[in-house]
């Protein structure tokens, strides 16, 4: 089993909807949890962490974490063609190790 | 800044030839990772640094070695290059290690062992 599992995908929204990614971890100690944008030929770029249950806003992203389900998902609001890229979900393990997902690719149609 | 800056951009390399890929970050941080991203796996932890002067293996280490220059500098090597090391490998640092501190990337390399 994968540490971290992500649906790859192509999600496709149009724009201005909200696009839903989600992501579930297999380890229950994780503490910390990031989302990542990554365009295709480029390296990734943080969008957002998350440390507590619940949800967390920032702008048009909203990451939502529940550890008891053992999932965390990256909420895009007024979602927009330059969203489009793929999304990556990374959980810390063992207090310095990252795990990444194999990430979501999201299209956003015009 | 450049953030984390990586050398080369691309390279081929034969089975069996050696080489090192360098990387380097100027916003001082303590903790410095490489990895390595192959098509449907995501990104791979291969060796991770916690702080200048120790490195760590992480989830794929065999066949690559790393050093830990300075505080700056993180490279990796690979001995005698395999087809199965043909990737992107990103290069990440972090403030500290430890669960609260997100990883900034550099800009990749990509490799094919033929």
């Amino acid at each position: 089993q994968k540490e971290v599992e992500q649906n790859s995908g192509p999600l496709s929204v149009p724009e201005g909807a909200i696009a839903s990614l989600n992501c579930t971890y297999s380890d229950r100690v994780s503490q910390s949890f990031f989302w990542y944008r990554q365009y295709s030929g480029k390296s990734p770029e943080l969008i957002m962490s998350i440390y507590s249950n619940g949800d967390k806003e920032d702008g048009r992203f909203t990451a939502q974490l529940n550890k008891a389900s053992q999932y965390v998902s990256l909420l895009i609001r007024d979602s927009q063609p330059s969203d489009s890229a793929t999304y990556l979900c990374a959980v810390i393990y063992n207090f310095n190790k990252f795990y990444f997902g194999s990430g979501t690719k999201l299209n956003v149609k015009p | 800044n450049a953030g984390v800056t990586q050398t080369p951009k691309f390279q081929v390399l034969k089975t069996g030839q050696s080489m090192t890929l360098q990387c380097a970050q100027d916003m001082n941080h303590n903790s410095m990772y490489w990895y390595r991203q192959d098509p449907g796996m995501g990104l791979r932890l291969i060796y991770y640094s916690a702080s200048e002067g120790t490195t760590d293996k992480g989830e794929v280490p065999n066949g690559y070695n790393v050093s830990r220059l300075n505080k700056r500098e993180f490279s990796l090597r690979l001995e005698s290059a395999a087809p199965s090391q043909t990737s992107v490998y990103f290069c990440a640092s972090s403030p500290e290690a430890g669960i609260l501190y997100e990883q900034y990337f550099g800009p990749g390399t990509r490799l094919t062992v033929t």
